[in-house]
């Protein structure tokens, strides 16, 4: 079967690291994506790893280990608009895209 | 400006009524999906077309029906068969290569009275 799995909710201070994990089990694999949601919008994209290795951009980088199954994302310097959902979703074989059922980050002051 | 537009953004319907949702994009995108997403959940995958005139089930197809008769068309019917249709749907189009983000619409909220 596929599976995605992210932690549900995280809590983290302005000004702080967070590192939100994602692992998949998936039929096939071209590629993992996340994607930043907040609340009552459509998700916009932070970044796309088909490699293994960290890709950085920014305050946000993304990790992924192809054999683990497993993927991260890094958050630095937080800010309170950094407050919403995270999607983790797999590209698996013949084009299918499906998602975790994203980690809901909150930042407190 | 390139991108994709979904419509309407907000729909009621009334129990046994099939309704259909617009998805259009202008980005010369092959592969096109349907997205549900229910309050603080994640987004489950209705269906999804890779070409023209071909389409595959996604995880929650029971209810809905699709067709893709143009490269920048991908319509999505609730029936009346779908359960509980309430719900955020999300439209989205991707290049068909190797690479390259997942482009979303802003969305329809359907409501079923």
């Amino acid at each position: 079967g596929q599976n995605i799995d992210q932690p549900t909710e995280m809590t983290a201070t302005e000004g702080a690291i967070v590192q939100i994990n994602c692992t998949y089990q998936t039929s096939g694999f071209n590629g993992l994506f996340w994607y930043q949601q907040h609340a009552g919008e459509a998700p916009t994209f932070l970044s796309y790893n088909v490699l293994d290795g960290l890709e950085e951009k920014g305050r946000f980088s993304s990790f992924l280990s192809r054999s683990k199954g497993y993927s991260y994302l890094l958050l630095k310097e937080l800010q309170m608009k950094d407050s919403a959902s995270y999607l983790c979703a797999v590209w698996s074989s013949a084009s299918k895209i499906i998602f975790g059922s994203g980690t809901r980050l909150s930042i407190r002051p | 400006d390139g991108g994709i537009t979904q419509s309407p953004k907000y729909l009621f319907r009334k129990e046994g009524q099939n309704v259909t949702l617009s998805c259009e994009q202008n980005l010369n995108h092959d592969a096109m999906y349907w997205y549900r997403q229910d309050p603080g959940q994640g987004l489950r995958l209705i269906y999804y077309s890779q070409i023209v005139n071909d389409f595959q089930k996604g995880d929650i197809a029971e209810g809905y029906s699709v067709s893709r008769e143009k490269k920048e068309s991908f319509p999505l019917t609730v029936t009346s068969a779908q359960k509980n249709p309430t719900a955020f749907y999300l439209c989205a189009s991707k290049w068909g290569g190797v690479t390259g983000e997942l482009f979303f619409g802003e969305g329809s909220r359907l409501t079923v009275l």
